[in-house]
């Protein structure tokens, strides 16, 4: 059972336009998000965090918003960039007593140059 | 800054036997973390540590182990290893003192089992 779901294994954007990544969440214990971003032959680079009591964060050109009720979570990167082209993992936790991370399985992002 | 390290970076090993896997958190952090990734697959967590003793348990075999010992660093113990565990590993450390949920990924192991 996939509790934390990224829909789309791919996404292609032109350079200098909006990305929107999104994942969906299945677990309403999770209070805690996190996005990482993963090249090849790399271990998953941090890139920004959400707690469920807030719906939004931005970290320069990331921005992460946080619907609850839809159990919902998007990483909008602004604009973006050819270096931006990565798998990106939305992770998951329970935060209260533990702090083990449930990933998502992933969106491939291309930006076109 | 310094990173998490990982060795060996690659490993390949045969059906039946052990492998060790280390990871030296960055400075300053307690609470060491495994990943399992297996191809075309999210990662996957094992188990985690804190302060040298356990503090979660995921999807780990029983025929893994791990340990964190005194200076932080942890490793992996596997033993029988089959086909089905080869795949990259990753460890990731964190400060939980200072109250911090992210986590900081090493480069990981990629095992190969023949």
């Amino acid at each position: 059972d996939q509790q934390v779901k990224q829909n789309s294994p791919s996404l292609s954007v032109q350079e200098g336009r909006i990305s929107i990544l999104n994942c969906d969440y299945t677990n309403s214990m999770f209070d805690y998000f996190l996005w990482y971003k993963k090249y090849p032959a790399e271990g998953p680079t941090f890139l920004i965090s959400i707690s469920s009591i807030k719906d939004k964060n931005e970290d320069g050109r990331f921005t992460v918003f946080l619907n609850k009720s839809a159990k919902h979570l998007s990483l909008h990167i602004v604009p973006s960039q050819p270096g931006d082209s990565a798998v990106y993992f939305c992770a998951a936790s329970a935060s209260a007593g533990t702090y083990k991370y449930i990933f998502g399985t992933g969106t491939r992002l291309k930006v076109l140059a | 800054a310094a990173g998490v390290i990982q060795s060996p970076r690659h490993l390949i090993k045969e059906k039946r036997e052990t492998a060790t896997l280390k990871c030296y958190p960055i400075p300053r952090h307690d609470t060491v973390y495994w990943y399992q990734q297996g191809p075309g697959q999210d990662p996957q967590f094992l188990i985690s540590f804190y302060e040298k003793m356990q503090s979660d348990k995921g999807s780990i075999p029983d025929r893994f182990s791990a340990q964190q010992f005194s200076d932080y660093h942890s490793e992996l113990n596997m033993s029988s290893l089959e086909l089905g565990d080869s795949a990259l590993y990753f460890c990731a450390s964190s400060p939980r003192t200072s109250h911090s949920y992210e986590q900081y990924f090493g480069p990981g192991t990629r095992l190969t089992v023949t």
